[in-house]
């Protein structure tokens, strides 16, 4: 069976320093990757979704990015923080269109 | 873009009673729906899909109907526990990435 593997859990970070968040996949090849950011009480954004790796699509223009550096792994980055990074970071797998099993998230707080 | 919203923020239900949470899609040509639920803290967890050459699917306890006429989706929850308390999201595919609506906080009364 698949799973999805995110970490850290939890993540306190000052404004100005850098990110660096970690998704990976296990049971599947060749899966549609994605991260999604989600404020307090509210929906999900789509931020980047990769199709293969070192394909990347940004849904969004921000402070953020990208990368695959595998087939099966996913990494959020930021060279400098904003307070507005703050959220909810989830990582989630697909095949092609279909359905997207996400991961447990990864909670920021930029302070 | 093309968005999916909801119609309820929040909805409160007694324990045992029936939910029901609606959706409306705004993309006439989706062909495939889903629902999520999101416990506090969590990830969300598939539910339910459909596509749009079906009006109706049923899960255990759950029921997806889909009206394309009006562009309408719902859930429906027989005989709500609290374990059901829950954000629940509709989203409709589009290309390689889905499209969430805003979600419905679902409150179980015991």
């Amino acid at each position: 069976s698949q799973t999805i593997h995110q970490w850290p859990a939890t993540l306190v970070q000052p404004v100005g320093s850098p990110l660096s968040l970690e998704c990976t996949v296990e049971g599947t090849s060749n899966p549609n990757l994605y991260w999604y950011r989600q404020a307090a009480g509210r929906g999900l954004q789509l931020l980047f979704y990769s199709v293969g790796i070192g394909q990347i699509s940004s849904e969004v223009p921000q402070n953020l990015s990208a990368s695959r550096p595998q087939d099966r792994q996913f990494i959020l980055s930021s060279k400098k923080l904003l307070l507005s990074d703050s959220g909810f970071y989830l990582c989630a797998w697909s095949y092609s269109s279909e359905t997207q099993y996400f991961g447990p998230g990864t909670r920021l707080l930029v302070l | 873009g093309e968005s999916v919203g909801l119609h309820l923020p929040t909805l409160s239900v007694q324990e045992g009673d029936n939910s029901i949470i609606n959706c409306a899609y705004s993309n006439s040509a989706s062909d495939y729906f889903i629902w999520y639920k999101q416990e506090s803290g969590k990830g969300p967890q598939f539910i339910i899909d459909i596509r749009s050459n079906m009006d109706k699917r049923q899960g255990q306890r759950v029921t997806v109907l889909l009206n394309k006429t009006v562009k309408h989706l719902s859930l429906q929850i027989a005989a709500t526990q609290p374990g059901d308390s829950a954000v629940y999201f509709c989203a409709e595919s589009g290309g390689n990435k889905l499209v969430f609506g805003a979600g419905t906080i679902l409150r179980v009364k015991s």
